[in-house]
């Protein structure tokens, strides 16, 4: 298994350009998520999906889309890069929380942006 | 607000014990991860805690005091392989995760 895969694995945009990175996962999760390290600050959300074919808006989703069309796979979205997009990108995925379970997140291997 | 608090660096000698400390302010609470992070790759998951007290798994341990907003992270018998960034990430009621921004452990032979 390869676990949660992500491409590109470095990239970098000028202003204004745009791009889709892509995460795949083979464990069946139901859960996925789009994440951005920053240095000094701790994993902020962008978007996640808690199902095929759903989304929903993180911590800071301003300047992302997202899409959840296959289950395996959650896609995101930058139309127009400006600077402050400049970070590794962390996608992650998990089982849903069950009763009395914890859901922990499996992380890709990043991608990291950088936008001039 | 909700709030993470580490320490940003630590530094240990090979063989010695070290305790990660974390705080944590969240509305609500479902329970506190510690993932491992070493540089230029993807967290790894080391430990859950939801309910008050110690955990042990093997060299590392984690603790919660859920009165106290409290946990920490105890490495024992330092490897250089330890070397890493430690992250503390708390379950709020939406079951979202809020992450503190990481501490850098430095282990010296």
């Amino acid at each position: 298994n390869a676990g949660v895969t992500q491409t590109p694995k470095f990239r970098v945009l000028k202003t204004g350009q745009s791009m889709t990175l892509l995460c795949a996962q083979d464990m069946n999760h139901e859960y996925m998520y789009w994440y951005r390290q920053d240095p000094g600050m701790g994993l902020r959300l962008i978007h996640y999906s808690v199902g095929e074919g759903t989304t929903a808006k993180g911590e800071v989703p301003d300047g992302y889309n997202v899409s959840r069309l296959k289950k395996q796979n959650f896609l995101l979205g930058l139309e127009s890069a400006a600077p402050s997009q400049t970070s590794v990108y962390f996608c992650a995925s998990s089982h849903p929380r069950l009763a009395g379970d914890f859901n922990e997140q499996f992380f890709g291997p990043g991608t990291r942006l950088t936008v001039l | 607000g909700q709030n993470i608090d580490q320490p940003t660096e630590m530094t240990a000698t090979e063989g010695a014990i070290v305790q990660i400390n974390c705080t944590y302010q969240t509305s609500g609470f479902n329970g506190l991860f510690w993932y491992q992070q070493h540089a230029g790759e993807a967290p790894t998951f080391l430990s859950y805690n939801v309910l008050d007290g110690l955990e042990e798994k093997g060299r590392f341990s984690s603790f919660l005091s859920r009165s106290k907003g409290y946990s920490y992270l105890l490495l024992k018998e330092l490897q250089m392989k330890d070397s890493a960034s430690y992250l503390c990430a708390a379950m709020d009621s939406n079951y979202q995760l809020i992450w503190g921004a990481g501490t850098k452990l430095i282990i010296k032979p």
